[in-house]
């Protein structure tokens, strides 16, 4: 069975421009959670996502938002880009309230 | 914020046991003790999960102390693919995880 999906892979942007971020979940999973991860430390939660509807928030800037499509599969969004914003970025989905399935991530770099 | 402290790193030569401990003095009654790991350039992976009583599966085994205050990961034979940042994580209600900076494991051949 195909894993979490993330699209792209790596993407350079410069500051100030907007980045869109695509995670598709494993087939059946309806939740969806997306995490910040900076180099040399853990991930940080950003967003969880169930039936479409938002679940939980970390401590990011409004700058960062995100939703779910009918299918289940996600997009982070994150406008007005800082340096301080290149890190991977992780998607994780779960059908239950145990195991959560992490994607490879999306590499951002921002200049 | 994360609910665990870990060490920042440890060792370990190959095909010996390892015991990664964590603490988690604030645990509430209801939470449950996750480990996650993540090699080198990949997504973090499941390893195991408990309540109260010790678990097993073919990853791992986890040792969760009586007052449930600490836990301790155990690798039975440490291989070289098991290097890895190791975390533990205590979900919130709605199953939300706050890593902390997690163990990096270095096996020795």
């Amino acid at each position: 069975d195909a894993g979490v999906t993330q699209s792209p892979t790596h993407l350079i942007k410069t500051r100030g421009q907007h980045v869109t971020l695509r995670c598709s979940p494993i087939s059946g999973h309806k939740s969806v959670s997306w995490y910040q991860q900076v180099l040399g430390q853990g991930p940080q939660f950003i967003f969880q996502y169930y039936e479409k509807e938002e679940r939980g928030r970390g401590n990011f800037p409004d700058r960062f938002s995100a939703r779910q499509f009918p299918n289940y599969s996600s997009e982070l969004n994150v406008n007005a880009l800082l340096l301080g914003d290149s890190a991977l970025y992780l998607c994780a989905s779960s059908l239950s309230t145990y195991e959560q399935y992490f994607g490879p991530g999306t590499r951002l770099t921002v200049t | 914020d994360a609910k665990t402290t870990q060490p920042n790193s440890m060792e370990s030569n190959e095909e010996e046991p390892v015991h990664l401990p964590c603490n988690h003095s604030t645990i509430s009654g209801t939470d449950y003790i996750h480990w996650y790991r993540q090699l080198p350039s990949q997504g973090p992976e499941y390893v195991i999960h408990g309540l109260t009583s010790n678990v097993n599966n073919r990853m791992a085994s986890l040792a969760i102390a009586e007052d449930r205050k600490s836990s301790t990961l155990i690798l039975h034979r440490a291989t070289l693919r098991d290097a890895a940042v190791y975390y533990c994580i205590l979900p919130n209600t709605g199953n939300q995880f706050y890593f902390g900076t997690g163990t990096s494991l270095t096996v020795i051949p």
